[in-house]
């Protein structure tokens, strides 16, 4: 275990759904990010969020919608989702966004747009 | 735009052997490097992290080794047994204060008993 946990870890919707996916960290640490990782594609950053502020998006499509209530959680709220965004979708967390800190990932949410 | 590569896509050897993986990138300014490890069903787990400084980092049966400027990083794995059997990724954090980390897609590893 890493210390991080994603829930749920499988999710299938329909393209009019809403649905949040949630990642909760027990590390102590006051990063959070959310990537995605596509079927042949490499991972992307989509968020970042230092002490509960969003620091970065990396021009995610409005219809995912970040939440960061503290520094323990992080949701990412989706709403009218395309198949094309049917992935792995990853959190992670750090001590801090600083660039020597390692990231620790959970295991991930598989979602399927249908 | 920077660009990471790894080769191969795919790789199968014996138990026991000595393998080697490459991961390549476009952008030479980097800040550091990490060689990551992903088994099926689960996350990431960070094997190994490279600052620009640095020429190679150890942890057991791995070492890691980084060539900034031909922008090319490898992840040895000495008498290779079953349970390394994963995906390998890297991944590098360009200079410049963000956090991106920039991966590759990615080596999977089968190593036979």
């Amino acid at each position: 275990e890493t210390g991080v946990t994603q829930t749920p870890r499988h999710l299938v919707m329909g393209m009019t759904n809403k649905k949040s996916l949630k990642c909760e960290q027990h590390l102590g640490h006051n990063a959070m990010y959310w990537y995605k990782q596509s079927a042949k594609k490499p991972l992307e950053l989509m968020f970042v969020y230092n002490f509960k502020e969003q620091t970065e998006n990396n021009s995610v499509p409005s219809r995912f919608s970040p939440e960061c209530p503290n520094s323990s959680h992080l949701f990412l709220h989706l709403h009218t989702l395309q198949p094309e965004d049917s992935a792995l979708y990853l959190c992670a967390s750090s001590p801090s966004p600083g660039a020597g800190n390692i990231q620790y990932f959970g295991a991930g949410t598989r979602l399927s747009v249908l | 735009k920077q660009e990471v590569t790894q080769i191969p896509a795919a790789l199968s050897v014996p138990e026991g052997e000595n393998l080697v993986l490459n991961c390549s990138f476009t952008d030479s300014a980097i800040y550091n490097l990490q060689w990551f490890r992903q088994d099926p069903g689960k996350g990431l787990t960070s094997l190994l992290l490279i600052q620009s400084s640095q020429r190679e980092q150890t942890s057991g049966r791995l070492n890691a080794s980084l060539d900034k400027s031909s922008g090319r990083s490898t992840l040895y794995i000495a008498a290779s047994q079953p349970g390394d059997s994963a995906t390998y990724l890297c991944a590098v954090r360009h200079r410049g204060g963000s956090e991106k980390l920039v991966f590759g897609k990615g080596t999977k590893l089968t190593v036979n008993p």
